[in-house]
């Protein structure tokens, strides 16, 4: 069966301070894989997604970067982080084989930054 | 573009008592809807989906939506609460960008469902 890790968990970080968060799926080939943003409990805000190894789109612009560098990773990355990033952060995968629409997520990063 | 709405911040219901969650959509299109359930600090769980076929479907924990399209609205349901539901319900479509062809979801605000003893 497929899984979906994400570390850490929580993270607290000075502002101006890099970010690397990372996601890794289990059990499939050549997923889409997807990172949202979660403020406040609510909404989530897709910010990139990715169809395969180095190919990350990016839904709004923003202090914030992605990467693939493997088949399963899926990373997200930022140089100096700002207040306004504060959230919590959500991988998600899609099958592409098939005709499986749903998207399943991982258990998420709450960051915080202070 | 495909979007969905829930109407309600928060829908209160006794346990033992049937809940509904609601959601409308506007698509061009067939649409594709989904039910996601979100426990505080987690990941969202996918509950269930409609593609095609009949319009009620039947989800995980008991769940079950169904979908009208002449009112546009795809509902969650289920005949008897627990206090264990208690969470912020998602209803989501199917939008698939431009000549990519690339598949996501649009997700509504969420509903808060709140089962009490």
């Amino acid at each position: 069966s497929q899984t979906i890790h994400q570390w850490p968990a929580t993270l607290v970080q000075p502002v101006g301070s890099p970010l690397s968060l990372e996601c890794t799926v289990e059990g499939t080939s050549n997923p889409n894989l997807y990172w949202y943003r979660q403020a406040a409990g609510r909404g989530l805000q897709l910010l990139f997604y990715s169809v395969g190894i180095g190919q990350i789109s990016s839904e709004v612009p923003q202090n914030l970067s992605a990467s693939r560098p493997q088949d399963r990773q899926f990373i997200l990355s930022s140089k100096k982080l700002l207040l306004s990033d504060s959230g919590f952060y959500l991988c998600a995968w899609r099958a592409t084989a098939g005709a499986p629409y749903e998207q399943y997520f991982g258990p998420g990063t709450r960051l915080t930054v202070t | 573009a495909q979007s969905v709405a829930q109407p309600e911040d928060q829908v209160n219901v006794a346990e033992g008592n049937p809940l509904t969650v609601k959601c409308t959509y506007s698509v061009s299109g067939n649409p594709y809807l989904f039910w996601y359930v979100q426990y505080p600090n987690r990941g969202l769980q996918f509950l269930l989906k409609y593609i095609t076929g009949d319009n009620l479907v039947k989800g995980s924990y008991g769940f079950e939506a169904e979908f009208n399209k002449s009112q546009t609205s795809f509902h969650l349901k289920k005949p008897s609460a627990l206090v264990s539901d208690s969470a912020l319900y998602f209803c989501a479509v199917r939008d698939i960008r431009g000549n990519t062809g690339f598949q996501k979801l649009v997700f509504g605000t969420g509903t808060r469902l709140l089962v009490s003893p």
